[in-house]
């Protein structure tokens, strides 16, 4: 397995269920990051992890949890979700974190997430 | 507040008929300017870094230029398979986090 992982890659759940999304990356980075990206929007950043501590929690709001348990893996803890939430949640990379020559971000493939 | 902006929307173009994406931005001092390609239902896939005015960079049909205010990408006799949404994104100065634009999508007809 290479790059940035991520699973499962569709997940449909109703507002009042708990699911988790896991992300992976085989970069040997430091620095792991949770993206929403919905249609005809920028991607929008939600949580940033830097060896293993959060870096930045962008007003999202608490029916997501995230969760670093090391510099490889992230997860995102969902519970009763909203239908606005439905998009597709990217994980991505850094061999640093911002500010730094090394901040170039890779992605995993995504998560399409469908709440009803 | 760092901004990006991104023309056009949308680009079609038949096949071999080069063409520019646009990426106008507004930071307090450039950290780093990055291309990605996206297509559809998959990640972003990383194209290039730029970090100052001058600077360029090129990948087989793909070259990336930057000025103090924007950054071209241009596509030099493109296939149908560069068809993709094209996202740029900026870094400002310190720690802040990366801000996207909304991309141009690529047509490329055969």
């Amino acid at each position: 397995e290479t790059g940035v992982t991520q699973t499962p890659r569709h997940l449909v759940m109703g507002m009042t269920n708990k699911k988790s999304l896991k992300c992976e990356q085989h970069l040997g980075h430091n620095a792991m990051y949770w993206y929403k990206q919905s249609a005809k929007k920028p991607l929008e950043l939600m949580f940033v992890y830097n060896f293993k501590e959060q870096t930045e929690n962008n007003s999202v709001p608490s029916r997501f949890s995230p969760e670093c348990p090391n510099s490889s893996h992230l997860f995102l803890h969902l519970h009763t979700l909203q239908p606005e939430d439905s998009a597709l949640y990217l994980c991505a990379s850094s061999q640093g974190a911002g500010g730094s020559s090394q901040e170039t971000q890779y992605f995993g493939p995504g998560t399409r997430l469908l709440v009803l | 507040e760092d901004q990006v902006t991104q023309s056009p929307e949308a680009l079609r173009l038949q096949e071999g008929e080069s063409s520019s994406l646009n990426c106008s931005y507004t930071v307090s001092g450039l950290r780093g300017l990055f291309w990605y390609r996206q297509d559809p239902g998959k990640g972003p896939e990383f194209l290039f870094t730029l970090y100052s005015a001058g600077e360029e960079k090129e990948k087989e049909r793909l070259k990336a230029t930057l000025t103090k205010k924007e950054s071209f990408l241009h596509i030099t006799a493109p296939k149908p398979e560069d068809s993709a949404t094209y996202l740029c994104a900026v870094g400002g100065s310190g720690n802040t986090p990366l801000v996207f634009g909304k991309g141009t999508r690529l047509s490329v007809i055969a």
